[in-house]
């Protein structure tokens, strides 16, 4: 089946770090890979996605790239900032750009704290 | 165009009552989507609708839960005899034939006591 493993939070960096989180995927067929976000009290948000082997996806300073090799889809950010605190969540869709009739199967979220 | 609605925002039931979130698409979306999210854990795959059909059910949907999309625009899902193990926030995500991603709902948090 499907599943998505990402890095184990919470990760508390102080503001201007660089940020990595880790996310690695299986998957029956080729997938569509996809950064959310969610504040607090929100829905999950689309950060940024990729769909095929070596895209890069960016947004908002964000970004990841396919790597289809060691099946990651690692997100990073060069300098953080507060207002990124949230939940990440990596996911995977099969099916297209991400229109999978199962729809998307998602990590377990990792909650970002980022100090002043 | 408002995004996609879900109604309430919050509920709270005690074990044995029925219940029923509202979930408004945005209206050129054909494909609708319901998730569950429990704390700590990412959304899980509840049932997909391609118009007004029900396409697709995780085995998560036991037979007290029950969605439907009349005529293809809003859909409901409903939950009968809840169990304090129904507590979660419900989301609900459209899409236009999967192009573009998908779009989500701020999610009814059901509290169930």
């Amino acid at each position: 089946g499907n599943s998505v493993t990402q890095m184990e939070g919470p990760v508390t960096l102080s503001e201007e770090a660089f940020l990595t989180i880790n996310c690695t995927y299986t998957a029956t067929g080729y997938p569509s890979l996809f950064w959310y976000v969610q504040y607090p009290g929100e829905g999950l948000q689309l950060l940024l996605k990729a769909t095929k082997a070596d895209d890069k996806g960016s947004n908002k300073g964000f970004e990841a790239t396919y790597r289809k090799e060691t099946t990651s889809f690692h997100l990073e950010k060069g300098s953080v900032q507060v207002s990124d605190s949230a939940v990440y969540f990596c996911a995977l869709s099969v099916g297209g750009s991400g229109g999978g009739a199962d729809g998307l199967t998602f990590g377990k979220g990792t909650h970002l704290i980022i100090q002043p | 165009d408002t995004g996609v609605s879900q109604n309430p925002r919050h509920k709270i039931t005690k074990r044995g009552q029925n219940v029923t979130f509202r979930c408004d698409p945005i209206s050129e979306h054909n494909r609708l989507y319901w998730y569950r999210q429990t704390l700590g854990q990412g959304p899980e795959f509840l049932t997909y609708f391609q118009n007004e059909a029900q396409l697709e059910k995780s085995r998560l949907l036991s037979d007290r839960f029950s969605a439907e999309r009349p005529k293809g625009s809003f859909s409901t899902l409903e939950i009968q005899r809840t169990e304090q193990g129904d507590s979660a926030m419900y989301l609900c995500a459209s899409s236009l034939d999967g192009f573009g991603g998908y779009t989500f709902g701020s999610g009814t948090r059901l509290t169930v006591v």
